[in-house]
């Protein structure tokens, strides 16, 4: 069965630290990756995607995420991380058909 | 603007009763869909649907009904069969129908249920 893994259930950062949080999914074929954020007392919402081309994509407020199809891995980065980055990041993975599996999702705190 | 309303925001019953969540888009999206959230388990897919009358199961369907009758609406029945029913429920959309989908979702703020 398709599954995704997010390494990190809970990760603690200061301001300014560099973000990276893992994301690896188990299927052979054509793929559409997304990273969706829920801050605080908000619905969740797309922070970035990839569909095809260049691997690095670009999303919201200064993060990106890297495709390597040969390790099956979509990671999220921002170089320098802002208090108000505090929410939980979900990975998410579309085959083509109706159903996006979602990873268990990493809290991030921020320390102002 | 346009958007997912979800209503109610949170929601208290008593074991054995059925809980019907509603979930209303104006987004002229084909697809809509309900996932339910808990901790540490990311988002699991309880129902979804392509167009107008028709719907499917997603994983965790047991315990829980839907109905489509109209594009812009898509309610989740927690019926008293669903063995463990709370949780955070959010409804989503996607611009796709029958067409290949992008799985590129829409989240509506979520309903929270509290079985007593």
């Amino acid at each position: 069965a398709q599954s995704v893994s997010q390494h990190n259930h809970h990760v603690i950062l200061s301001e300014a630290a560099s973000l990276e949080l893992g994301c690896n999914y188990s299927y052979g074929g054509t793929v559409n990756l997304f990273w969706y954020v829920q801050y605080p007392g908000q619905h969740l919402q797309l922070l970035l995607k990839y569909f095809s081309g260049d691997p690095l994509v670009k999303g919201i407020k200064g993060f990106e995420a890297e495709f390597i199809k040969s390790k099956f891995s979509f990671n999220l980065r921002k170089p320098s991380v802002q208090w108000s980055d505090t929410a939980e990041y979900f990975c998410a993975v579309n085959t083509g058909g109706f159903k996006t599996i979602f990873g268990a999702g990493t809290r991030l705190f921020v320390k102002a | 603007d346009g958007g997912i309303t979800q209503s109610p925001k949170y929601l208290f019953r008593k074991e054995g009763q059925n809980v019907t969540l509603s979930c209303e888009q104006n987004l002229n999206h084909d697809a809509m869909y309900w996932y339910r959230q808990d901790p540490g388990q990311g988002l699991r897919l309880i129902y979804y649907s392509q167009i107008v009358n028709d719907f499917q199961k997603g994983d965790i369907a047991e315990g829980y009904s839907v109905s489509r009758e109209k594009k812009e609406s898509f309610p989740l029945t927690v019926t008293s069969a669903q063995k463990n029913p709370t949780a955070f429920y959010l409804c989503a959309s996607s611009k796709e129908g029958r067409s290949q989908n992008t799985g590129e979702l829409f989240f509506g703020e979520g309903s929270r249920l509290t079985v007593l």
